[in-house]
């Protein structure tokens, strides 16, 4: 057990729709990654949050976006979803500056 | 830009023999390289964790093994057994905390 809770572990959504899935830090994270992984891929990272603001973005169009809150726990939103999207969607947390990640088991997502 | 690459991209063996997996990176700035495991379906668990100063790091039957000026990393796995079937991934951290992994190694190993 890491700590790190995603929900839902999985969806099926109609491409042009939008999703919101949720991560739960494990206690006293101050930073939250997300994480694409396509099936036989490995994880491509989206965006960082540390303390609400983004903390870094990788090579993904502004239709994903996020928030972190107070508490640390952090949303992923996607609009406009397409098939590509379908994915397992992983959440990590961290303390900033510091090396140890703990993921979560991530949302499973498929877009028809 | 950082590319990690990971060979063979699958491997099957029968229990017991020793085992090494490879990782390659392109961008030698890196602050440290990551190990991970994945069950089917599952999150990463991190195993193992070389910081770009050390050459290796060991735990239980891994050892990992860091050369930051050829961009190679490698997993050995002693004496393998039948639940250390899993993907292995690995990672290195550049600026800003950002992983970037390799497409990982399925691994089998025969009862």
């Amino acid at each position: 057990e890491t700590g790190v809770t995603q929900s839902p572990t999985h969806l099926i959504k109609t491409r042009g729709q939008q999703v919101t899935l949720r991560c739960s830090s494990q206690s006293g994270h101050n930073t939250v990654s997300w994480y694409q992984q396509a099936l036989g891929q490995g994880p491509q990272f989206i965006f960082q949050y540390y303390r609400e603001e983004e903390n870094g973005r990788g090579n993904f169009p502004p239709r994903f976006s996020g928030l972190q809150f107070p508490n640390y726990s952090s949303e992923l939103n996607v609009n406009a979803l397409e098939l590509d999207d379908s994915a397992l969607y992983l959440c990590a947390s961290s303390l900033q500056g510091r090396d140890t990640i703990y993921f979560g088991e991530g949302s499973w997502l498929t877009v028809v | 830009k950082q590319e990690v690459t990971q060979i063979p991209a699958a491997l099957s063996v029968p229990e017991g023999e020793n085992l090494v997996l490879n990782c390659s990176f392109t961008d030698s700035a890196i602050y440290n390289l990551q190990w991970f495991r994945q069950d089917p379906g599952k999150g990463l668990t991190s195993l193992l964790l070389i910081q770009s100063s050390q050459r290796e790091q060991t735990s239980g039957r891994l050892n990992a093994s860091l050369d930051k000026s050829s961009g190679r990393s490698t997993l050995y796995i002693a004496a393998s057994q039948p639940g250390d079937s899993a993907t292995y991934l690995c990672a290195g951290k550049s600026s800003g905390d950002k992983l970037t992994f390799g497409t990982g190694t399925r691994l089998a190993v025969r009862p």
